[in-house]
């Protein structure tokens, strides 16, 4: 079974300044996607980025990037110019690749608390 | 064009009753997820409908259980309520299929229960 571990319960980063997310995965599979979900205190859900593991580019949106590294099965979420708005909760999420009928599920991590402070 | 939505919003149970929670998917899906998120904790995945069947499944009890409609709105039930059983229960949608789809998450309801 997959897992996803994001190591850092608690982060906080200054206005306008840059911060990373941290995340690990465990998987057998070569083939899997992988995000970044936000969650702020709405509860809603919100996709932030996403990446293909067949791609060797790093996903970009906007002020988000992320550092995918297969081999180490690391995933890590760049915030740059942080704004009060990015406060929120962040999981990091795996789907695998393999067909199945309908879609295959996430898998989250435990997530992140990011705290922007002005 | 209306996201996910999902009702209620809140619900208060006492333990041992039963509860139903409904979901209606945004405009185009046809697959229906429902996880368990307890508070502090990343969100579980429940099980999964597609074609009015239950596709996948995680590790739930057969406590719970959903159902999917026609129009592809989906049902989550669960039976026999343990107060572990409180959590936000989040409805997803995606289209089904292959690819990097993005599942989109409703606001989801908050069960408590007592």
């Amino acid at each position: 079974a997959q897992t996803v571990t994001q190591s850092q319960p608690e982060m906080s980063v200054q206005e306008a300044e840059t911060v990373t997310l941290s995340c690990t995965y465990d998987t057998s599979e070569s083939d899997y996607y992988l995000f970044w979900y936000k969650q702020p205190p709405s509860r809603q859900m919100i996709l932030v980025i996403r990446q293909e593991a067949y791609k060797q580019q790093n996903a970009t949106e906007n002020r988000f990037s992320v550092n995918f590294q297969k081999a180490a099965k690391s995933f890590s979420l760049k915030i740059s110019d942080s704004q009060l708005g990015d406060a929120a909760m962040y999981f990091c999420a795996y789907r695998s690749a393999i067909r199945h009928s309908g879609n295959t599920p996430l898998v989250f991590g435990k997530g992140t608390r990011l705290s922007v402070i002005a | 064009d209306a996201g996910v939505t999902q009702s209620p919003t809140h619900l208060i149970k006492t333990r041992g009753q039963q509860v139903t929670l409904r979901c209606s998917p945004k405009s185009g899906h046809d697959t229906v997820s429902w996880y368990q998120q307890a508070l502090g904790q990343g969100p579980q995945f429940i099980f999964q409908y597609y074609e009015e069947e239950e596709r996948q499944r995680g590790n739930f009890p057969d406590r719970f259980s959903g159902h999917q409609f026609p129009n592809y709105s989906s049902e989550l039930n669960v039976n026999a309520l343990l107060l572990g059983d409180s959590a936000l229960y989040l409805c997803a949608s995606s289209p089904s299929g292959g690819g990097s789809y993005e599942q989109y998450f409703g606001p989801g309801t908050r069960l408590t229960v007592t």
